[in-house]
C-alpha cells in the first residue's frame, strides 16, 4: 500500500516558467511533509517542509501548499532554472507514532529547458 | 559544519557474504535513520536509532540489522547477501523528529554479484 504517491513520473518546463510538482497521501496521521531534491548517486537534499497545521510555506523560489481535506500537497518553483533539473521526492512523517521514519513518494523527474 | 558521512561509497559483494556500512551523523545529531533506494521500490525506511536505541523499524527481513554507538555513529549490517540487496543505502541524521529535518549522506552503492 503506497501511502505517498507522486503520480507524474516526469515534468518538463521552460526556464523562467513555473514548475508544479504534486503529491498525494492517504494516511491522515501524517502531520509533517517534506520535499527533497536528488541527483543520481547522491543523497536527497532538503528543500522545504510544512506542518499539517499550515497550508502554505514559502522559501525563496520554493513554495509548498498543503490541502489537508484533499490529502494533497504541491511544490511550486518560480522561476524555474536549469539547475533545478533533478528528481524531486515528497515525504511524509507521522511524528508521534513513527519517529525517524519518512514515507517517500516515487519521485518526479523535473527537466528545466534553457 | 561537516555533513553526514557514509563509508564506503561503493561496494561489490558476492551472494551469501555479509556487509557492514557506516554512517557518521552531523555533530550533535542523535538520530540516525537508514533507507534503501532501488529503482523498483524507491526509498524505503529500514530503521532508526536514537541514543543507541532502535526506535523504529521498517519491513525488512532480519538479515538487515543495525546499531548505534555512544558517539551517535551508526552501522548497518546485511548478512547472507542476495542479488536483490543491490541498492543505494542512505543514512539520514536529525536532532530528533521530522520537525528538525533530516540530512542525508551521499549513500553507499552496494552491488551484489
Amino acid at each position: 500500500d503506497q501511502q505517498v504517491k507522486q503520480n507524474s513520473p516526469s515534468l518538463s518546463v521552460q526556464e523562467g516558467r513555473i514548475s508544479i510538482l504534486n503529491c498525494d497521501y492517504t494516511n491522515s496521521m501524517f502531520d509533517y511533509f517534506l520535499w527533497y531534491k536528488k541527483y543520481p548517486a547522491e543523497g536527497p537534499t532538503f528543500l522545504i517542509s510544512i506542518s499539517s497545521i499550515k497550508d502554505k510555506n514559502e522559501d525563496g523560489r520554493f513554495t509548498v501548499f498543503l490541502n489537508k481535506s484533499a490529502k494533497h500537497l504541491s511544490l511550486h518553483i518560480v522561476p524555474s532554472q536549469p539547475g533545478d533539473s533533478a528528481v524531486y521526492f515528497c515525504a511524509a512523517s507521522d511524528r508521534l507514532r513513527n519517529t525517524g521514519k519518512l514515507i517517500f513518494g516515487q519521485g518526479t523527474t523535473l527537466q528545466v529547458k534553457p | 559544519k561537516a555533513g553526514v558521512t557514509q563509508t564506503p561509497r561503493y561496494l561489490i559483494k558476492t551472494r551469501g557474504q555479509q556487509v557492514t556500512l557506516s554512517c557518521s551523523p552531523i555533530s550533535g545529531h542523535r538520530s540516525v535513520s537508514w533507507y534503501q533506494q532501488t529503482p523498483g521500490q524507491g526509498l524505503q525506511f529500514l530503521f532508526e536509532y536514537f541514543s543507541e536505541t532502535q526506535r523504529n523499524k521498517g519491513n525488512f527481513p532480519g538479515r538487515f540489522s543495525g546499531r548505534q554507538f555512544s558517539n551517535s555513529r551508526s552501522e548497518m549490517n546485511v548478512s547472507t547477501l542476495e542479488l536483490g540487496d543491490s541498492a543505494l543505502y542512505l543514512c539520514a541524521s536529525s536532532l530528533g523528529t521530522a520537525s528538525y529535518g533530516y540530512t542525508f549522506g551521499s549513500g553507499t552503492r552496494l552491488t551484489v554479484v
